[in-house]
């Protein structure tokens, strides 16, 4: 089993669609967790750190559930230009981040 | 600029070749990492530092492959006799650590290899 598992999609979904993505991970120690997007052929770009009790930025929910061992990502009113991979990002504190495979998201106009 | 630069953007290389790829962090970053990325899938850790500490290697990370960081700045990986399964993007990523959890990482461009 991969120590971060998601379902790599795509998702296809037109614009002002609320759409959510899971993520798994089987390190129960993990300690830290963020939620990266990375468009075609770029770096990946930090979009939020994920915390116990859950947070928002603006359109974009994460939370984060320990006890299944899974994180999500909610984006309510889809743009344009939300397509892209999202990738899931799991860290126990010192040792190396795991990445996910990523979700590929298309938002359709 | 101030983020974390790389160079060369892309390499093509024979099989055989030795090549070397640069990182520099954002400067007050204490630590650096490297990834490899191939088409459809997630950045995978080969090695990071901590100031000039090289902490952790992958198991991915064969003998042909040797990372510096010789005064905890910039930082060098080296592929020695490329191989064409070596073609991937490689990248570099820096973090400000000191607390009890980890921190966000901020990626370069990336350098694109491409081994024939």
């Amino acid at each position: 089993r991969k120590e971060v598992e998601q379902d790599p999609g795509p998702f296809n979904v037109p614009e002002g669609a609320t759409v959510a993505f899971n993520c798994t991970y089987s390190n129960s120690a993990s300690q830290s967790f963020f939620w990266y997007r990375q468009d075609c052929r770029k770096e990946p770009k930090l979009l939020m750190s994920v915390y116990s009790s859950g947070n928002e930025d603006g359109r974009f929910t994460a939370q984060l559930n320990r006890a299944s061992q899974y994180i999500s990502l909610l984006i309510r009113d889809s743009k344009l230009s939300d397509s892209a991979t999202y990738l899931c990002v799991v860290n126990n504190y010192g040792q190396n981040f795991v990445f996910g495979p990523g979700t590929r998201l298309s938002v359709l106009p | 600029d101030t983020g974390v630069s790389q160079n060369p953007r892309h390499k093509i290389t024979k099989r055989g070749q030795n090549v070397t790829f640069r990182c520099d962090p954002i400067s007050e970053h204490n630590r650096l990492y490297w990834y490899r990325q191939t088409l459809g899938q997630g950045p995978e850790f080969l090695t990071y530092f901590q100031n000039e500490a090289q902490l952790e290697k992958s198991r991915l990370l064969s003998d042909r492959f040797s990372a510096e960081r010789p005064k905890g700045s910039f930082s060098t990986l080296e592929i020695q006799r490329t191989e064409q399964g070596d073609s991937a993007m490689y990248l570099c990523a820096s973090s400000l650590e000191g607390g009890h959890k980890a921190s966000e990482q901020y990626f370069g461009p990336g350098t694109r290899l491409t081994v024939t």
